[in-house]
């Protein structure tokens, strides 16, 4: 596709339930980001992959929290056990490489709304 | 400690009326520099970035942005504000040494415009 997507666009699940949210980066894009946004707040960086790697998951709030990448493509971040604090817009962003060089830009999805009841 | 502050959470201008919004960073050295729009239901779209050189950097949709290393600013401005401007705006840096190039936000600033 033209755009990174993501999916769902909105999930209501109940606490304690756990949820998958989908990303799917540009096509060839290497680096792909997580963050998430919740209501009232700016964004909060949670992992970020190199290919299928992740040099930096610093940004995952608890152990409930994780996220894997499969064929240098599609990403998953898995939360489990969700908690209403959960509750927030999560982002994804690819980019052609990670860091800076040559003005490297990252490209945002959608997001995917979850709402934790 | 090192952050990014968009002092102003929302603001209102008229349509047409010239518009400025801050942003602040603390950090030890530049960090790259962005502005970020989100208009309702969209995803995050860049509006401009300083990386080096020329401290007037323009941007899309008529957008600039002013770097001031002594100022320890990157305002972004517009000279005529279109209501299709209203929507949040977010600073964002990537520290230098941050080889993975993962953003930090500001709390963003929402921006409404009256006809």
């Amino acid at each position: 596709g033209a755009g990174v997507s993501q999916s769902p666009s909105n999930k209501v699940t109940e606490k304690g339930k756990d949820v998958e949210l989908r990303c799917d980066p540009i096509s060839g894009h290497t680096a792909l980001y997580w963050y998430r946004q919740r209501l009232g707040q700016g964004l909060e960086f949670l992992i970020y992959f190199q290919g299928n790697s992740a040099p930096d998951k610093s940004g995952l709030p608890s152990d409930r929290f994780s996220a894997e990448r499969t064929g240098e493509s599609v990403s998953t971040l898995t939360i489990q056990r969700t908690q209403q604090e959960d509750s927030a817009v999560y982002l994804c962003a690819s980019s052609l490489k990670p860091g800076l060089a040559g003005g490297n830009t990252q490209y945002f999805g959608p997001g995917t709304r979850l709402t934790v009841l | 400690a090192q952050s990014v502050t968009q002092p102003d959470i929302h603001i209102t201008v008229s349509e047409g009326a010239s518009l400025e919004l801050r942003c602040n960073y603390s950090y030890g050295a530049t960090p790259y520099l962005f502005w970020y729009v989100q208009s309702p239901g969209q995803g995050l779209q860049l509006l401009l970035k300083y990386f080096s050189g020329d401290t007037l950097v323009q941007g899309i949709k008529g957008f600039e942005a002013e770097f001031k290393r002594s100022q320890s600013s990157f305002n972004l401005r517009k000279p005529s504000v279109h209501w299709s401007d209203a929507a949040e705006y977010f600073c964002a840096v990537v520290p230098v040494y941050n080889q993975g190039g993962k953003l930090i936000f500001g709390q963003g600033t929402e921006l409404s415009v009256k006809p």
